[in-house]
């Protein structure tokens, strides 16, 4: 089973460059949600979406946009890039009464 | 706000030591309690979770009580392996039913010698 599918695993950015990440779960979850990780802090949630045709705003959303494509797909997007952005991202998954129960394996993004 | 309060680390033991990972939190209402594993190189796994005061989560040979008169949720092991070297999180649920939203600790790293 993949679980949830995450790319690119690593990216490096110019600032002011735009860029989507991309992910992808195939157990049939409700939702999903955006996290970024950075040293120190934990995980922070950047967006969320509760069901398909669905997203909210998390702790952290500015300077981010998401798109629900479908049930499986639930993509980030970057429109122009800040250093501040250097971060891991992972994407996660859950059945929509619980809790995140699976989580991609994340993308390190670094922006110059 | 609500807040998850995790033990600085690296926590360094050696196998089959006897393990405590500390959890403190602050939340209005009644949280769910929850914590999470992480490899190296890997996303996050659930490990246990605890719904209400009292209960016990516990998973491969991991334990952790939800302490509702002491605000905490510490992870116990009795006997660590080197595989389990890891960074772990706790964290809290918030949101009614319908939906959960999570909010993390900082994580503690566990490095186990042989």
């Amino acid at each position: 089973n993949a679980g949830v599918t995450q790319t690119p695993k690593f990216q490096v950015l110019k600032t002011g460059q735009s860029m989507t990440l991309q992910c992808a779960q195939d157990m049939n979850h409700n939702s999903m949600y955006w996290y970024r990780q950075d040293p120190g802090m934990g995980l922070r949630l950047i967006y969320y979406s509760a069901s398909e045709g669905t997203t909210d705003k998390g702790e952290v959303p500015n300077g981010y946009n998401v798109s629900r494509l479908n049930k499986r797909e639930f993509s980030l997007r970057l429109e122009s890039a800040a250093p501040s952005q250097t971060s891991v991202y992972f994407c996660a998954s859950g059945t929509g009464d619980t809790q995140p129960q699976h989580f991609g394996d994340g993308t390190r993004l670094s922006i110059l | 706000g609500d807040s998850v309060t995790q033990m600085e680390g690296p926590v360094t033991l050696s196998e089959e030591a006897f393990l405590t990972i500390n959890c403190t939190y602050t939340a209005t209402g009644y949280p769910s309690l929850f914590w999470y594993v992480q490899y190296p190189g890997e996303g996050l796994q659930l490990l246990l979770k605890a719904t209400k005061a009292d209960d016990k989560g516990s998973n491969k040979g991991f334990e952790a009580t939800y302490r509702k008169e002491t605000t905490s949720f510490h992870l116990e092991k009795g006997s660590v392996q080197v595989s389990d070297s890891a960074v772990y999180f706790c964290a809290l649920s918030l949101g009614n039913t319908g939906f959960q939203k999570l909010v993390f600790g900082t994580g503690t790293r566990l490095l186990v010698s042989p």
